[in-house]
């Protein structure tokens, strides 16, 4: 089945500094990708759009500045966050999903999330 | 815009019994609607899709339905154990393309 790779699963660092997070479709590839952010006890918040080869399209009230990503190749998905505070501390997911077969259509495959903490 | 609810925050149930979990949209019926699973610390996973022109769905235990009358979605669960123990999602895939997810209910099963 489709599998996504996430890395870091966890990153802890100061405040001021970037961090970059990375998204992997490991055997199929993914056009769009999708970053996500999820707060404790809430659901997943579309943060970003990532289109492969493209600028990736933002939420409203999403710094774009702030959330830089790069879709460079049909594998991979960049994520980084700039000038971190205490504030972006969250979890962190990206998601793609397969090419649609046969006309039969997937869910999305999810990566593993990014734990961020930002001291 | 499009909004979806999942009423129960939280569900706990005796091992063995069925769990039904229940979510609501409120505007245009989506072509079709999405079920994940999510463990703490992780990411979904995905579980179900079922159509607008399906009625039900089954994957081993689970079971799903879709109502575009009632514009909701059942999840069912049945003969639950304790490692069904999950927070569950619904999620539908809007207009532009992007799925949006409901807040999700955190199943407890005990044992």
């Amino acid at each position: 089945g489709a599998v996504v790779s996430q890395h870091p699963s966890w990153v802890i660092c100061k405040s001021g500094t970037s961090v970059k997070i990375e998204c992997r479709s490991l055997d199929f590839q993914a056009t769009t990708m999708f970053w996500y952010r999820q707060f404790p006890k809430q659901s997943l918040m579309l943060m970003a759009t990532s289109n492969e080869g493209s600028k990736a399209t933002y939420e409203q009230g999403v710094e774009k500045d702030k959330f830089l990503i790069n879709h460079a190749s049909l594998t991979l998905s960049t994520l980084t966050v700039t000038s971190a505070h205490p504030e972006d501390s969250s979890f962190y997911i990206c998601s793609a999903r397969a090419k649609i077969v046969g006309g039969s259509i997937y869910g999305y495959t999810f990566g593993s999330g990014t734990r961020l903490t930002v001291v | 815009s499009q909004k979806i609810e999942q009423n129960s925050e939280a569900l706990n149930i005796q091992e063995g019994k069925t769990a039904t979990l229940t979510c609501n949209y409120t505007n245009y019926s989506p072509a079709y609607l999405q079920w994940y699973r999510q463990d703490p610390g992780r990411g979904p996973v995905f579980l179900l899709l079922i159509r607008e022109n399906e009625k039900e769905k089954r994957k081993e235990r689970l079971k799903v339905t879709f109502d575009t009358t009632l514009k909701q979605s059942l999840f069912h669960i049945t003969a639950s154990q304790p490692a069904d123990s999950a927070t569950y999602l619904c999620a539908l895939e809007t207009g532009a393309s992007k799925i949006i997810f409901g807040s999700g209910t955190r199943l407890s099963i005990r044992p």
